[in-house]
């Protein structure tokens, strides 16, 4: 079965520096990998996947995330934190050898970036 | 870039009514839909996929008959909340599996935040 974890409910991080999102997650395949953010009241707004090839992948509003095989992590990065990245952030995996496309999710990370 | 439409985005109904919500592909042609739903401050728990032409497949606990979902075309799907009850009351957000892509592309709506009374 499928399944991400992201540990930590939250993470405060002062404006300017760099912030660290946790992720990992469990397939019997191999993933695709993706972060969302969500604001208030919102839906997802895509910022990243990693599909295949080199991993590390870059996304929307500087964010990257580097894919470890061997550790099973897909961290979100950012080298410098803005306040307006205070939000939920989500991890989610899907099972390329599963012919559902079920897209599962991590519990969410609140990332709180303080001026 | 590739849009989903989720309409309402925010509903209030008396309980005992029916709500239905409709997600739009509105620039691409999409075989499955997916259905969320959102607690406050949790997580997505997905609830069905929806595959057009087809019936939903359900997520183990959700009740089918109460949440009727209709993939009638390559760009809409339909989630109905039948005889809504307080406990109902939720986020729900769809998405969209645009066609051809292995899985690669996925898009999100805009949320529907239902309230039941």
């Amino acid at each position: 079965a499928q399944s991400v974890a992201q540990p930590e409910d939250q993470v405060n991080v002062a404006e300017g520096n760099p912030l660290t999102v946790k992720c990992t997650y469990s397939v019997s395949g191999n993933p695709y990998l993706f972060w969302y953010v969500q604001y208030p009241n919102r839906g997802l707004q895509f910022l990243l996947k990693y599909i295949t090839g080199d991993n590390l992948v870059k996304g929307s509003y500087g964010f990257e995330a580097e894919f470890n095989k061997s550790q099973t992590s897909f961290h979100l990065k950012k080298p410098s934190a803005l306040v307006s990245d205070s939000a939920l952030y989500f991890c989610a995996v899907r099972d390329r050898m599963d012919s559902s496309y079920k897209l599962i999710f991590g519990s969410g990370t609140r990332l709180l970036v303080r001026p | 870039g590739a849009v989903v439409s989720q309409h309402p985005s925010r509903v209030i109904c008396k309980s005992g009514t029916s709500v239905k919500i409709e997600c739009r592909s509105l620039d691409f042609q999409a075989t499955t839909m997916f259905w969320y739903r959102q607690f406050p401050k949790q997580s997505l728990m997905l609830m069905a996929t929806s595959n057009e032409g087809s019936k939903a497949t359900y997520e183990q606990g959700v009740e089918k008959d109460k949440f009727l979902i209709n993939h009638a075309s390559l760009t809409l799907s339909t989630l109905t909340v039948t005889s809504a009850h307080p406990e109902d009351s939720s986020f729900y957000i769809c998405s969209a599996d645009q066609i051809g892509q292995g899985g690669e592309k996925l898009f999100f709506g805009s949320g529907t935040q239902l309230s039941v009374l």
